[in-house]
């Protein structure tokens, strides 16, 4: 696709569940980034992905919290056991190589949890 | 830690006139500071870069400053159009893998 494509756009889940986020970047993009953003807050920094591996996973609030890249192209955020706090929207960007380039941002991945 | 601040209140300007937005930053010495407008219910879309060499960058109605000294943006939208209206927010680069850092934004209204 021409954009950064996130799946499912809305996901209600019932406290305790898991749930799995999916993120298509931009085709050849080899950076991916994931963010969560709650209302009225600018996005949060959760992992950074360059290539198959997770180069930055400081930003993932627990271990509750996992993402994957197999094979360096979709990637899948993971949220185990979720909490009504998880809820918020939950952001993927790719960019062309780390470092100062455009970050481009799929349109989020509502999440609430009930 | 390093602190990002933006404007919370929302910003009203009249149609025609130029829009100005504020973004501080704190403990913190970015290469660079990038600026995007977000949309209800959409991801940030990425507007502009300036370089800390970079004292003014332009692009179209847009123009960026960047005062490394006052730790300080300002992103101005000259004539400014109701289509302006979105929140914008500014971005500042943080560790050796430059994920982003973010301000919350500020919402500016174009008024007819």
């Amino acid at each position: 696709g021409a954009g950064v494509s996130q799946t499912p756009s809305n996901k209600v889940t019932e406290k305790g569940k898991y749930v799995e986020l999916r993120c298509d970047p931009i085709s050849g993009h080899t950076a991916l980034y994931w963010y969560r953003q709650s209302l009225g807050q600018g996005p949060e920094f959760l992992i950074y992905f360059q290539g198959t591996g997770a180069a930055d996973d400081s930003g993932l609030p627990n271990d509750r919290f996992f993402a994957v890249r197999p094979e360096g192209s979709v990637s899948t955020l993971k949220i185990q056991r979720t909490e009504r706090g998880d809820s918020a929207v939950y952001l993927c960007a790719s960019s062309l190589v780390s470092g100062s380039a455009e970050a481009f941002f799929g349109q989020g991945t509502r999440l609430t949890v009930v | 830690s390093q602190k990002i601040e933006q404007n919370s209140e929302a910003l009203n300007i009249q149609e025609g006139k130029t829009a100005t937005l504020t973004c501080n930053y704190t403990n913190y010495s970015p290469a660079y500071l990038q600026w995007y407008r977000q949309d209800p219910g959409r991801g940030p879309v990425f507007l502009l870069l300036i370089r800390e060499n970079e004292k003014e960058k332009r692009k179209e109605r847009l123009k960026v400053t960047f005062d490394t000294t006052l730790k300080q943006s300002l992103f101005h939208i000259t004539a400014s159009q109701p289509a302006d209206s979105a929140t914008y927010l500014c971005a500042l680069p943080m560790g050796s893998n430059y994920q982003l850092i973010w301000g919350a934004g500020t919402k500016l209204i174009i008024k007819p």
